[in-house]
Order: C-alpha cells, then sequence, then structure tokens
C-alpha cells in the first residue's frame, strides 16, 4: 500500500558526471511522469509514459535526458554530462488509468530528488 | 498550449485568519484545474479539483475553491487557518484532451503566524 518511492533523496554530482533516478510507482499504476522542479519553481513537465511506452518526452530540456520504463513498472530519468543548471528537485508521479479524454487520473507524487550539480 | 499565474509568492497571515491565494491561467482549450499542497520534505498532494459541474469545490480540511470561467480564475480560500496549513501551495491545470501534463504555476508559500 505503499505510495510512489523516489531513490535516492539527495544526489550530490560533480558537473560532467551521470546520474540515474529511480522512481518506484504505486504497484498497478498505468501512467507514469516525471517533473523537474527548480528552486523556488512550480514543477515543470518532462516526459510521460503508458506503462512502458514513452508517449511524450516534449519537456525534456536536451538529449542529456533520457528516460525508460523497459517493464511498464519502474522508470529511470539518467542525466548524461550533469551541468550546474541541471540542479533542481525531479519528481515522479504515477496514476491509475490511461488519461484519456474526460478522466482527469489524479496523479500521485512521490518525494522528489534533490540533484545537486557543483 | 497553456499557463498559469499564482499571483503571490509569499502569504503571511495569522492563525484563525481567512486566507485566500490567487490562480488565474490561460488556455486555448478546456482544462481541469488542480490545487496541490506541498508540506516541508514531502511530496506534493492533491488538495482539491474541478473537472466539471458546480464550480465550487471543497477539500476535507476545510479549503475550497471556485473555477471563474470569465475571469480564468481558480482562486483557494479557507475562512480560518490553522498552523498546520503551513505549507506551498501550487495551482494546476490540465487539458481535458490531447496532452496529459500537469502545468503548475509557480507556488504561494502560505506561512501561519501565531
Amino acid at each position: 500500500g505503499a505510495g510512489v518511492s523516489q531513490s535516492p533523496r539527495y544526489k550530490v554530482a560533480k558537473r560532467g558526471q551521470d546520474v540515474a533516478l529511480r522512481c518506484d510507482p504505486i504497484s498497478g499504476h498505468v501512467s507514469l511522469f516525471w517533473y523537474q522542479q527548480a528552486l523556488g519553481q512550480g514543477p515543470e513537465f518532462l516526459t510521460y509514459f503508458q506503462n512502458e511506452a514513452q508517449l511524450d518526452k516534449s519537456g525534456l530540456p536536451s538529449d542529456r535526458f533520457f528516460a525508460e520504463r523497459p517493464e511498464g513498472s519502474v522508470s529511470t530519468l539518467k542525466i548524461q554530462r550533469t551541468q550546474q543548471e541541471d540542479s533542481a528537485v525531479y519528481l515522479c508521479a504515477s496514476s491509475l488509468t490511461r488519461i484519456e479524454r474526460g478522466n482527469s487520473a489524479e496523479q500521485f507524487f512521490g518525494p522528489g530528488t534533490r540533484l545537486t550539480v557543483l | 498550449a497553456q499557463s498559469v499565474t499564482q499571483l503571490d509568492s509569499q502569504v503571511p497571515v495569522f492563525e484563525e485568519a481567512p486566507v485566500e491565494l490567487r490562480c488565474n491561467y490561460s488556455s486555448s482549450v478546456s482544462v481541469y484545474l488542480f490545487w496541490y499542497v506541498q508540506y516541508p520534505n514531502q511530496g506534493l498532494q492533491l488538495l482539491l479539483k474541478y473537472l466539471s459541474g458546480s464550480t465550487l469545490v471543497e477539500s476535507i480540511n476545510g479549503f475550497e475553491a471556485e473555477f471563474n470561467k470569465s475571469q480564468t480564475s481558480f482562486h483557494l480560500r479557507k475562512p480560518s487557518v490553522h498552523i498546520s496549513d503551513t505549507a506551498e501551495y501550487f495551482c494546476a491545470v490540465r487539458s481535458i484532451q490531447g496532452a496529459q501534463k500537469l502545468v503548475f504555476g509557480q507556488g504561494t508559500r502560505l506561512t501561519i503566524n501565531p
């Protein structure tokens, strides 16, 4: 009955390092979202999965960002060659059903991973 | 495309006073509207949502929000706040068709003083 979990909760990386952030959605949730929340800002959409299919990656800021969900459950957000501007909290959310017209399908958020790039 | 503007970045109020957190949105299509709350060191939690029907929606902890289509607003109100309401509040919208992503405002930090 656990909620969305994310690991690690905190990550410090040196500029240029690669990082991998993990999201465990609520069991059975079909849809999974990644958001980026910079300090003092609201979350901004990065990418969306329906099961294992990545249906929308329009929010990924550069080709250094890559997300996957190979078995339709756990998802990993990878950032290559991290830059200081990548410092932010990365939020994962999941929802039970496919999000379609007329179905708001509440998104449940994890606690986030705070990434600091030095 | 949608955008959300939260007009106040910080709102300090005294305990038991009323509060209003303002939210305006812009969208070329119909949207669903949400308020999320983020307590310190916790994830975002849904506070309330407007999908259709009555324009006044309420949460279980005394907050309410009213959808005003003509003014494209969805302000959040509470008649009497408590210390435990101290948190960051985010207004968000989602297109009812097409893109599934939530579009958030910048957030309003509500601070309750005793």
